[in-house]
């Protein structure tokens, strides 16, 4: 997963605690994305940033906040966390060849007791 | 809304035959399409991509596209234990500046010896 880093890999978290998850690119793209995956619901897209300073909502955006502050970062935040929370993030990037691709970051495993 | 429909399987074919794998989406001004691969506990990564009607080969791997019908299919020839996996559809329609991607939820592949 190189190109893509997110921080933690593995994260738990009390009902009503907040936590930030961090993504990270050296591929200078303009695009990243975050999603969540739950068993037999595939990849939902919460949020996603065209460009630096920029953020629209996705498919499931209800309980989170991002912030695209500079061209390389890309963060989602949840302020008040829900065991409806718990799954696995992941973070993306357009490919480098072909740009309608995704590149995905190795995850963020989430438990929200 | 945009739905992108794989069957859940799982899809059991012994070593060395043809694996069938099937996707549908419903919005017709879809412009791309990919499948990517899982391993269990593992990010998403891209195996193949197509654009425009017909089929598609890059080794063992063949995608076959129809717009027509909008339907996107995966054959994986002579298949491995190594190619036990899930399989995600995905489908991108243009929004805004960014390709929005929308995924299936999977098809779970098992090739066994």
């Amino acid at each position: 997963n190189a190109g893509v880093t997110q921080t933690p890999k593995f994260q738990v978290l009390k009902t009503g605690q907040s936590m930030t998850l961090q993504c990270a690119q050296d591929m200078n793209h303009n695009s990243m994305y975050w999603y969540r995956q739950d068993p037999g619901m595939g990849l939902r897209l919460i949020y996603y940033s065209a460009s630096e300073g920029t953020t629209d909502k996705g498919e499931v955006p209800n309980g989170y906040n991002v912030s695209r502050l500079n061209k390389r970062e890309f963060s989602l935040r949840l302020e008040s966390a829900a065991p409806s929370q718990t799954s696995v993030y992941f973070c993306a990037i357009p490919g480098s060849t072909k740009k309608h691709e995704q590149y995905f970051g190795p995850g963020t495993r989430l438990t929200v007791t | 809304q945009k739905e992108v429909e794989q069957n859940s399987g799982p899809l059991s074919v012994p070593e060395g035959a043809i694996a069938s794998l099937n996707c549908t989406y419903s919005d017709r001004g879809s412009q791309s399409f990919f499948w990517y691969r899982q391993y269990s506990g593992k990010s998403p990564e891209l195996i193949m991509s197509i654009y425009s009607n017909g089929d598609k080969e890059d080794g063992r791997f063949t995608a076959q596209l129809n717009k027509a019908s909008q339907y996107v299919s995966l054959l994986i020839r002579d298949s491995q234990p190594s190619d036990s996996a899930t399989y995600l559809c995905a489908v991108n329609a243009r929004g805004g500046g960014s390709y929005i991607p929308t995924f299936g939820r999977g098809t779970s592949l098992i090739v066994h010896p």
